[in-house]
């Protein structure tokens, strides 16, 4: 079946641009995640969401960045006035099972990099 | 909160080498943990994974045992090839399951 996807691959942008990144997960996975991954770097978690409601976004670094699910599959991450510590690769993984204390394996898409000039 | 920590690379074997790939971890509770790899140009994929203590996870010739009284998960593997070139992530799931990442370790393997 089709695993996670996100779209664009690739973006540049100028500093002070707005960006929006788009992940489509595995049909039916409950549970969403978006982690940054700064070149060299693991990926660290930004904000995860269980269905629609983004349960944590303890991982954003500033308020420029916002993340919505608002029908609970196709997930976007917005980041405003981009700056160019923001460059990274933006990883978007999913899960099918949700709760506390189940811990199910999460799936990861191919990635944005995004590039601000 | 967790935290992984795995040996640093780059690691540069020769085709047909023994692997190891330190990893500890710290956490409250009991994690799940994983291996992911990351080929050239492509996402992280999951090599494998063990959810308890002593549990091994195993995969295309890869292994790693969760051992609980060291606080490890170390990834091996007996007969590395070309096509393993890749960096390799340790990684912990506790709690809801907000993954934890080490830093990578970038394997090379020469001819």
């Amino acid at each position: 079946g089709a695993g996670v996807s996100q779209s664009p691959r690739y973006k540049v942008a100028k500093r002070g641009q707005d960006v929006a990144l788009r992940c489509d997960p595995i049909s039916g996975h409950v549970s969403l995640f978006w982690y940054q991954q700064a070149l060299g770097q693991g990926p660290e978690f930004l904000t995860y969401f269980q269905n629609e409601a983004q349960l944590d976004k303890s991982g954003l670094p500033s308020d420029r960045f916002f993340a919505e699910r608002p029908e609970g599959s196709v997930s976007t991450l917005k980041i405003q006035r981009t700056q160019q510590e923001d460059s990274a690769v933006y990883l978007c993984a999913s899960s099918l099972i949700s709760g506390a204390h189940q811990r199910d394996t999460q799936y990861f898409g191919p990635g944005t990099r995004l590039t601000v000039l | 909160g967790n935290s992984v920590t795995q040996m640093e690379g780059p690691v540069t074997l020769s085709e047909e080498a023994f692997l190891t790939i330190n990893c500890t971890y710290t956490a409250t509770g009991y994690p799940s943990l994983f291996w992911y790899v990351q080929y050239p140009g492509e996402g992280l994929q999951l090599l494998l994974k063990a959810t308890k203590a002593d549990d091994k996870g195993s995969n295309k010739g890869f292994e790693a045992t969760y051992r609980k009284e060291t606080t490890s998960f170390h990834l091996e593997k007996g007969s590395v090839q070309v096509s393993d070139s890749a960096v390799y992530f340790c990684a912990s799931i506790g709690g809801y399951q907000k993954v934890t990442f080490g830093t990578g370790t970038k394997l090379q393997v020469i001819p």
